[in-house]
C-alpha cells in the first residue's frame, strides 16, 4: 500500500527546532518528488517546501532560510528541519507526494501537529 | 505569486443536490489545477487533476472543468459524505498556492 507516516511534530517553544519525518512505503522517495504543506488552525491550505527527485529545493517566503526539506533515500524518508520556529508556524504539517507529469499531490499523509509556545 | 480566488465560501445545499464550485486564478495557469477535499480530522484527498481528470477512486458524481484562469468542480448529485470543504490549488507556478476554500454544508 503506498502510504505516508509523519511524525516528530510536538511542542516546542519560540526559537527552537524540530526535524519532521515523513515515511514512505509502497513505493520510492528517491525517484519521486515530495511536498510539506501546512494548516494553521482554523485556515486553509499553505504550501512550504518542496524537493525534487534531483534534490533541487525550494521553499515559500515565510520559511525561507529557517527550515530545511531533505531526504534520505536508504531509510525511504523525507525530512523537514524547521529552525527558529515562530508562533505563526503553529500548524499541521502534511507530507504529500507530487505527480512528476501534471504536478498535484496525489498522496498525502495523516499530518503530524506543531505547536510553537511558551 | 499566482492568487485563487474560490466561490462561494460557503454552500448550503441538501442531500440529492447540485454542487456547483468555482475557482479563479489571477493568471493563466493552462489546465494545472487540482481540487481536493477536507473533512474535519482528516487529510485533504485528491478529487480532480489536471483540471478534469478524476483521481483514482473518486465517484463520477465528482467531475472538473475550465482552463485559462477559471475552473469548476461540480458534484451532480450531493451524497452525505461529501459535506466538507474544497480547495483548488494551482501547480503551474512556484510558489504552489491553494484557494482559501468552499465549505459545503448541509442546508
Amino acid at each position: 500500500e503506498v502510504q505516508l507516516v509523519e511524525s516528530g511534530g510536538g511542542l516546542v517553544q519560540p526559537g527552537g527546532s524540530l526535524r519532521l519525518s515523513c515515511a514512505a512505503s509502497g513505493f520510492s522517495v528517491s525517484t519521486n518528488h515530495f511536498n510539506w504543506v501546512r494548516q494553521a488552525p482554523g485556515k486553509g491550505l499553505e504550501w512550504v517546501s518542496v524537493i525534487y527527485s534531483g534534490d533541487s529545493t525550494s521553499y515559500s517566503d515565510s520559511v525561507k532560510d529557517r527550515f530545511t526539506i531533505s531526504r534520505d533515500n536508504s531509510r525511504n524518508t523525507v525530512y523537514l528541519q524547521m529552525n527558529s520556529l515562530r508562533a505563526e508556524d503553529t500548524a499541521v504539517y502534511y507530507c504529500t507526494r507530487e505527480s512528476g507529469v501534471t504536478y498535484h499531490l496525489d498522496v498525502w499523509g495523516k499530518g503530524t501537529t506543531v505547536t510553537v509556545s511558551s | 505569486e499566482i492568487v485563487l480566488t474560490q466561490s462561494p465560501a460557503t454552500l448550503s445545499l441538501s442531500p440529492g443536490e447540485r454542487a456547483t464550485l468555482s475557482c479563479r486564478a489571477s493568471q493563466s495557469i493552462s489546465s494545472y489545477l487540482a481540487w481536493y477535499q477536507e473533512k474535519p480530522g482528516q487529510a485533504p484527498r485528491l478529487l480532480i487533476y489536471y483540471a478534469s481528470k478524476r483521481a483514482t477512486g473518486i465517484p463520477a458524481r465528482f467531475s472538473g472543468s475550465g482552463s485559462g484562469t477559471d475552473f469548476t468542480l461540480t458534484i451532480s448529485s450531493l451524497e452525505p459524505e461529501d459535506f466538507a470543504v474544497y480547495y483548488c490549488q494551482q501547480c503551474s507556478n512556484w510558489p504552489r498556492t491553494f484557494g482559501p476554500g468552499t465549505k459545503v454544508d448541509i442546508k
